[in-house]
């Protein structure tokens, strides 16, 4: 089975601009997560969507905001763009049965200027 | 709340050295425990894991055995390679909540030759 992929790999941004990236899951994992991962604050959960609802949310503003489509692959999309978003955000999926483990992408580099 | 709590780094050890790297979590179910491994530049990639006391998860010549009476799940390896450098994350899944997912902060390896 393929792995989760996340586009694009790296990305620069400026600040006060709005950035989108994209997550698909393995297939069959119906569970997507995202996280935010900074050398300062370590690994943050953002939020999970289950087949398109949201079913956990993380301590983040409402700039930070996802979505899910029907064939499970995900978007988190964060405007108005703050240096402190600068971070490498990484997907996770999972399937709910057995352990529940996550499987992670390889992550997404952002850097605001 | 549910958590993880994992020893603190850096480690740094010499090559063929013994590795333990403790954790402890706070759960008010039964929880999947795992140990996830972070190489420069890449996601989290799932280690190893157990689902249940007394499980041992093992993997690539690292195990780590699920106590229930000192809720514990240490990361153990007999003889540390150089290209074992990297962060390890010791993690939580919940299935009586939600399954809610929690990860420690994580502990970065650097074994020198």
């Amino acid at each position: 089975k393929a792995g989760v992929t996340q586009t694009p790999r790296y990305l620069i941004k400026t600040r006060g601009q709005q950035v989108t990236l994209s997550c698909s899951p393995i297939s069959g994992h119906r569970s997507v997560s995202w996280y935010q991962q900074t050398p300062g604050q370590g690994l943050q959960f953002l939020f999970e969507y289950f087949s398109e609802t949201q079913r956990n949310k993380g301590n983040f503003p409402g700039r930070f905001s996802g979505r899910q489509f029907s064939n499970s692959r995900s978007e988190m999309n964060v405007s108005t763009l703050e240096l402190g978003d600068s971070a490498l955000y990484l997907c996770a999926s999972r399937a709910l049965t057995g352990a529940y483990e996550q499987y992670f992408g390889p992550g997404t580099r952002l850097t605001v200027t | 709340g549910n958590s993880v709590t994992q020893m603190e780094g850096p480690v740094t050890l010499s090559e063929e050295a013994f590795l333990t790297i403790n954790c402890t979590y706070t759960a008010t179910g039964y929880p999947s425990l795992f140990w996830y491994v972070q190489y420069p530049g890449e996601g989290l990639q799932l280690l190893l894991k157990a689902t249940k006391a007394d499980d041992k998860g093992s993997n690539k010549g690292f195990e780590a055995t699920y106590r229930k009476e000192t809720t514990s799940f240490h990361l153990e390896k007999g003889s540390v390679q150089v290209s074992d450098s990297a962060v390890y994350f010791c993690a939580l899944s919940d299935q009586r909540n939600n399954n809610d997912m929690r990860f420690g902060a994580g502990t970065r390896l650097t074994v020198k030759p």
